[in-house]
């Protein structure tokens, strides 16, 4: 059991529109990562988080941003929405610097129609 | 940059039988290492991780793996599976230090038969 809690668990979306997607971090955990996994694919890196500010980025455009809260919880967003932006969306809370790995959400699994 | 390559992407066995499924990573700096078990419509779960020490790594469900630096190698075995360990499996690298991006390979999907 990780303690890394995301919602909502599904969601349906309108090509074009935008979403939020929230994460709760593991206590103790002050970064948080934020992970796209299309149909059949392993999860890609899209960014992390530390300390409220982005800290590294995948492959993304710019309409996937996030936010870290001082919680340390965080969230993503995606601006105009396209089909291929359907997936499951998995979220990993980690300690900066430490010798610990990331712990994973079960995910929210976003359709684009 | 970080690259883990799974050269099976379905393997199926035989209830029972032993299975070995197969990881190579690429990085010029140190890393861990992950196995990563994922259920249809589930999250990721951590089966067992390599951080340092013994190369020959335990994890749960009755997997193990072992590291293996010169062959860039960290393979996944289990001596006897079930019908339950019927999953995906996704090895995964990062580097040791600094923030800790998790590269993941395209997973193998283990099919276990009656």
């Amino acid at each position: 059991e990780t303690g890394v809690t995301q919602s909502p668990t599904h969601l349906i979306k309108t090509r074009g529109q935008q979403v939020t997607l929230r994460c709760s971090s593991q206590s103790g955990h002050n970064t948080v990562s934020w992970y796209q996994q299309a149909l059949g694919q392993g999860p890609q890196f899209i960014f992390q988080y530390y300390r409220e500010e982005e800290n590294g980025r995948g492959n993304f455009p710019p309409r996937f941003s996030g936010l870290q809260f001082p919680n340390y919880s965080s969230e993503l967003n995606v601006n105009a929405l396209e089909l291929d932006d359907s997936a499951l969306y998995l979220c990993a809370s980690s300690v900066q610097g430490k010798n610990t790995e990331a712990f994973f959400g079960q995910g929210t699994r976003l359709t684009v129609v | 940059a970080q690259s883990v390559t799974q050269l099976d992407s379905q393997v199926p066995v035989f209830e029972e039988a032993p299975v070995e499924l197969r990881c190579n990573y690429s990085s010029s700096v140190s890393v861990y290492l992950f196995w990563y078990v994922q259920y249809p419509n589930q999250g990721l779960q951590l089966l067992l991780k390599y951080l340092s020490g013994s190369t020959l790594v335990k994890g749960i469900n009755g997997f193990e793996a072992e590291f293996n630096k010169s062959q860039t190698s960290f393979h996944l075995r289990k001596p006897s599976v079930h019908i339950s360990d019927t999953a995906e499996y996704f090895c995964a690298v990062s580097k040791t230090g600094g923030y800790q991006k998790v590269t993941f390979g395209t997973g193998t999907k283990l099919q276990v038969i009656p």
